[in-house]
């Protein structure tokens, strides 16, 4: 299977920042490379598909970036309801995995 | 607008089989573009998937290895639903189990069922 990792695993931060986070995968997986969000008690919501695309209805503070094994999420301007915990998640093997997860909560 | 409605019991004996179903509204369990999915999250394995029913002129199935021997994903065209059976549970395969379209499009998990907390406990 391909493995994945994301840093950080946590972090703090507050209204109206800048958050950045990174997914590496164990080998190249051709930009087959997912994000989503989830919020407490909630199934997680597709934000981005093959590292860049934006899913419909998902807010323009959010983009995606990267190529081969290392890929970024970046929000541009943290909002009250972005707090929640962000996944990727590869498409490129058919024994799809995840990463572990980055929780973002308030500083 | 395509929405999956899981059912099931939420608490399972050991050695006995988990049984969950994923109806489907807003698209059909034969669409060639796509696949259907069931994925579980727990604290100690986070998300991971566990197989997947498509079909493409006919019905294939593909499953995780860590569960190959043990599980089940069967179409049921009657109601446009699809099913998860996983055999000789144990308390390790106590999980929040979620079904999922994967659209061939985006090769994404779009959207996602509500969620089934499943409990493997005497």
């Amino acid at each position: 299977d391909i493995q994945m990792t994301q840093s950080p695993s946590s972090l703090s931060a507050s209204v109206g920042d800048r958050v950045t986070i990174t997914c590496r995968t164990s080998q190249s997986i051709n930009n087959y490379l997912n994000w989503y969000q989830q919020r407490p008690g909630k199934a997680p919501e597709l934000l981005i598909y093959t590292t860049s695309s934006l899913q419909s209805g998902v807010p323009s503070r959010f983009s995606g970036s990267g190529s081969g094994t290392d890929f970024t999420l970046t929000i541009s301007s943290l909002q009250p309801e972005d707090f929640a915990t962000y996944y990727c998640q590869q498409s490129h093997s058919t024994s799809f995995t995840f990463g572990p997860g980055t929780k973002v909560d308030i500083k | 607008q395509v929405q999956l409605q899981q059912s099931g019991p939420g608490l399972v004996k050991p050695s006995q089989t988990l049984s969950l179903t994923c109806a489907i509204s807003g698209d059909s369990v034969s669409s060639n573009s796509a696949t259907w999915n069931w994925i579980r999250q727990s604290p100690s394995r986070g998300l991971e998937w566990l197989g997947r029913t498509y079909y493409r002129s006919q019905w294939y199935n593909d499953y995780a290895i860590s569960v190959r021997s043990r599980i089940t994903i069967n179409p049921d065209t009657s109601k446009n639903q699809f099913s998860l059976q996983l055999n000789s549970v144990t308390p390790e395969d106590t999980a929040l189990y979620y079904c999922a379209r994967l659209f061939t499009g985006t090769t994404s998990f779009d959207p996602w069922g509500q969620g089934t907390l499943v409990t493997v406990s005497s």
